[in-house]
């Protein structure tokens, strides 16, 4: 089945670790996109890709990092810089960003509690 | 600016009742899209539905209808004969003509329906 999957489901980290949270889409979307949900708030963008090997920061950028090395996979690095990293995660693609229309397809989420 | 603001934070509802979740955004694009997505309890989004800026004409799927209002900036959103697998968050989100690459969510309306 296409779709989009995020592993693992649930990830515990302590303090002033890195920690890597996958995403994988095979519905051959060109972005991606990474979203931040906290309890109460809406979706903040993390960081989103239209291309390989090409990637932008979103609203709240500042402790995370992402690569794009192929068009079906765009991880998502939460550094020990990120300050109150325990949060829901979610990946999300679309098949063309230039297209005001196209709607995201979102995965299943990662929950992050740092310990 | 843009934003989206989903006023009601949380609706309790009984099994069969209509409720209606208000959506208003702001923006300073002439074109854009509106959609409504539902994150059930196990957390992944899903898409419901999309509007343009230009089409202002009453949407109806099923048990789900959407009311677009240019002129008060609204995109409402009516479940009627609510059932308890309606019980959600729902969120409303803006993309603009100029700034695609950002989906502008609102924070969400928790919709819990009892039987």
């Amino acid at each position: 089945d296409g779709g989009i999957t995020q592993s693992p489901k649930y990830l515990f980290r302590k303090e002033g670790q890195n920690v890597t949270l996958s995403c994988e889409q095979n519905l051959n979307h060109d972005a991606m996109y990474w979203y931040r949900q906290d309890p109460g708030q809406g979706l903040r963008l993390i960081y989103y890709s239209q291309i390989v090997n090409d990637f932008q920061k979103g609203d709240i950028a500042e402790g995370y990092s992402v690569s794009r090395e192929k068009k079906e996979s765009f991880p998502l690095t939460v550094t020990s810089a990120q300050k109150n990293p325990t949060a829901f995660y979610l990946c999300a693609s679309s098949i063309n960003t230039g297209a005001t229309y196209n709607e995201q397809f979102f995965g299943p989420g990662t929950r992050l509690t740092v310990l | 600016a843009q934003k989206v603001t989903q006023a009601q934070t949380e609706i309790s509802v009984v099994e069969k009742e209509d409720v209606t979740l208000d959506c208003v955004y702001e923006t300073r694009d002439t074109t854009y899209y509106l959609f409504w997505y539902k994150q059930p309890p196990s957390g992944e989004l899903v898409f419901l539905i999309r509007r343009n800026s230009f089409d202002e004409q009453n949407e109806i799927s099923g048990r789900y209808s959407w009311n677009f209002q240019k002129s008060t900036s609204s995109f409402n959103f009516t479940i009627t004969a609510s059932q308890v697998v309606d019980s959600a968050v729902y969120f409303c989100a803006l993309r603009e003509l100029y700034n695609t690459d950002k989906l502008i969510f609102g924070t969400g309306t928790r919709l819990q329906v009892f039987p």
